[in-house]
């Protein structure tokens, strides 16, 4: 398996552009979020989806969309970028059955907007 | 332990030392506690999880210390080794829909040879 997966790894934009950070995992699993981490911080929670067709906001959900048409993809929207959004952006994945919570997650997406 | 701000608490021990990373949860209701590990240009990678029915876990090399009473949460790595340099998170499950975790601001493990 190859676990979950990002692209692109880095990217720039200037304000105003839009983008999709694209997320797939190959674990099956029903869980999926979005996370942003600022230098230094921790995750702050964008959007999370429990299942295909079902999505919900996070902690700091503006200024992004999320859409979830599949169980593997799990895709990221910036529709007008800002400086604010500067950040790594992480995706993750939970398995909704069995005893554990843990969240996998993928190698991240660094993105620049200036 | 972790705090909030721009500058990550630091934690130096010595190789082959013990090491003890602290963290303060918010919220008496949380039921999971969870651990990862991350590395510069990384992902955060699992390390130890442990439920609130519990107050210790231990994996290989890592034990995980719950006390509920004063909402404290600490790993400790044992025989630290120069690959336990990362950065340490740890986040609470407080329960509702989507089994969301919230994380703390992290503390930076630096390894001296």
């Amino acid at each position: 398996n190859a676990g979950v997966t990002q692209t692109p790894k880095f990217r720039i934009l200037k304000i105003g552009q839009s983008m999709t950070l694209q997320c797939a995992q190959d674990m099956n699993h029903n869980y999926m979020y979005w996370y942003r981490q600022d230098p230094g911080m921790g995750l702050k929670l964008i959007y999370y989806s429990v299942g295909a067709g079902i999505t919900d906001k996070g902690e700091v959900p503006n200024g992004y969309n999320v859409s979830r048409s599949t169980t593997e993809d799990f895709p990221l929207r910036l529709e007008l970028a800002a400086p604010s959004q500067t950040s790594v952006y992480f995706c993750a994945s939970r398995d909704s059955g069995g005893a554990s919570d843990t969240q996998y997650f993928g190698p991240g997406t660094r993105l620049t907007v200036l | 332990g972790e705090s909030v701000g721009l500058h990550l608490p630091t934690l130096s021990v010595q190789e082959g030392d013990n090491s003890i990373i602290n963290c303060a949860y918010s919220n008496s209701a949380s039921d999971y506690f969870i651990w990862y590990k991350q590395e510069s240009g990384k992902g955060p990678q699992f390390i130890i999880d442990i439920r609130s029915n519990m107050d210790k876990r231990q994996g290989q090399r890592v034990t995980v210390l719950l006390n509920k009473t004063v909402k404290h949460l600490s790993l400790q790595i044992a025989a630290t080794q120069p690959g336990d340099s990362a950065v340490y998170f740890c986040a609470e499950k407080k329960g509702g829909g989507g089994n969301k975790l919230t994380f703390g601001t992290g503390t930076q493990l630096k390894v001296e040879l």
